[in-house]
């Protein structure tokens, strides 16, 4: 078990282009989450998925972002149309639906710049 | 609305003294709280959570907090810390809101910063 790992760990990119980042989530755990976080701020829910169902998203999710898990195992979040607003730490995080209160175990996230 | 709020941005303290990280949280049903901690370009650690039972919690690297339920707060200790510990905190809380305990929300996180 080598914990959440995301790709890429930085991304820079110019407004208007399209990034794509993929999360892969420890391997028995059947839930897996997006997070984004500011500067200075907490992490703030975008959307979760429970095997391949996204089950809910976040108004902070707007039609520009779409993510999706295809056959319950890892995970991808597309940005389209970057803005300067984008720029944020994208985590991602992953449970087992029966493990204690819901812990999460997180990745080392995706450091997004958008130029 | 459910929130969480940590009532200090940063907390300076000198190495071996106490330490405590204070949080609130505002929720009308049960919830389960958590503490976090992320180092400089890393993710989040979990370093402890109040599920239910004893309200004093413990955790890893020496941490514990208490659960006060009529105070709502989840306030995080530690008798002595290392300089080793200067990292950023965040309490967390999930609960049966919006379908379940499906969700964290956070802080705005304590930055802890130990002088020698």
């Amino acid at each position: 078990d080598t914990g959440v790992s995301q790709n890429p760990r930085h991304k820079i990119t110019k407004r208007g282009q399209n990034v794509t980042f993929r999360c892969d989530p420890i391997s028995e755990h059947n839930r897996l989450y997006w997070y984004r976080q500011t500067l200075g701020q907490g992490p703030e829910f975008l959307t979760y998925f429970q095997n391949e169902a996204q089950l809910e998203k976040s108004r902070l999710l707007s039609d520009r972002f779409s993510a999706e898990r295809p056959k319950g195992s890892f995970s991808t979040l597309e940005i389209q149309r970057t803005e300067q607003g984008d720029s944020a730490m994208y985590l991602c995080a992953s449970s087992w639906i029966q493990g204690h209160g819901n812990e999460q175990f997180f990745g080392p996230g995706t450091r997004l710049t958008v130029l | 609305a459910q929130s969480v709020t940590q009532l200090d941005s940063q907390v300076p303290v000198f190495e071996e003294a106490p330490v405590e990280l204070r949080c609130n949280y505002s929720s009308s049903v049960s919830v389960y709280l958590f503490w976090y901690v992320q180092y400089p370009n890393q993710g989040l650690q979990l370093l402890l959570k109040y599920l239910s039972g004893s309200t004093l919690v413990k955790g890893i690297n020496g941490f514990e907090a208490e659960f006060n339920k009529s105070q709502t707060s989840f306030h995080l200790r530690k008798p002595s810390v290392h300089i080793s510990d200067t990292a950023e905190y965040f309490c967390a809380v999930s609960g049966r809101f919006s379908g379940g305990y499906n969700k964290l929300i956070f802080g705005a996180g304590t930055r802890l910063a130990v002088h020698p």
